[in-house]
């Protein structure tokens, strides 16, 4: 079965150090990928995608991600936290036959950055 | 923030209750989606809409039942559910068909939906 996995339900860092939010796939196929942020109250906003080329992808924020193909990650990180970051992250991976539509979820990983 | 809208933004309903879910997306987008979303647990995609056509349909109990009159607008209407529906209700919006795959989704902020 096609699934998302975010090891850790939470991660917590200390601002200003380098933060990794990990995220591996299950899914045949060279998918689409995605990270999301969810603030309280609030829906989802995109924060960057890998759709080919270079693996290392730059989004907003200052945050950027790895695609490792042979590892089937796509983690997410950021050279320096900020309070600001505190919330909840999703990693998101769509696999190109389903017509571009189906997008798998992982659960969640909840970033807790202390000042 | 504004892209993607959703009325109401709390609602408390009866078993018995009928009541609708608005999502209004004012991006030029055309596929729009209804997921749920349960504490701990992964985005469930419900329903996708592409063109005003419904493309998919994940399993969803008869008791959801969605509508989209146009590109714009999408609607879930709720009838005899359940406690274990309770949860948050998100819509999106994205660009397709034709290069979908790659695109973004903008997400409204949810309807939080409390079943009695």
């Amino acid at each position: 079965a096609q699934s998302v996995a975010q090891p850790e339900d939470q991660v917590n860092v200390a601002e200003g150090n380098p933060l990794t939010v990990k995220c591996t796939y299950s899914v045949s196929g060279n998918p689409y990928l995605f990270w999301y942020v969810q603030y309280p109250n609030r829906g989802l906003q995109f924060l960057l995608k890998y759709i080919t080329g270079d693996n290392l992808v730059k989004g907003s924020y200052g945050f950027e991600a790895e695609f490792n193909k042979s590892q089937t990650s796509f983690h997410l990180k950021k050279p320096s936290a900020l309070v600001s970051d505190s919330a909840l992250y999703f990693c998101a991976v769509r696999p190109p036959e389903t017509g571009g539509f189906k997008t798998i979820f992982g659960a969640g990983t909840r970033l807790f950055v202390k000042a | 923030e504004t892209g993607v809208t959703q009325t109401p933004r709390h609602l408390v309903m009866g078993m018995t209750n009928k009541k609708s879910l608005k999502c209004e997306q004012h991006l030029g987008h055309n596929a729009m989606y209804w997921y749920k979303q349960s504490a701990k647990k992964p985005l469930e995609l419900m329903f996708v809409y592409s063109l005003e056509e419904r493309v998919e349909n994940n399993s969803v109990p008869s008791r959801f039942s969605p509508e989209c009159p146009n590109s714009s607008h999408l609607f879930l209407h709720l009838h005899t559910l359940q406690p274990e529906d309770s949860a948050l209700y998100l819509c999106a919006s994205s660009q397709g068909p034709g290069g979908a795959g790659a695109a973004e989704q903008y997400f409204g902020p949810g309807t939080r939906l409390t079943v009695t």
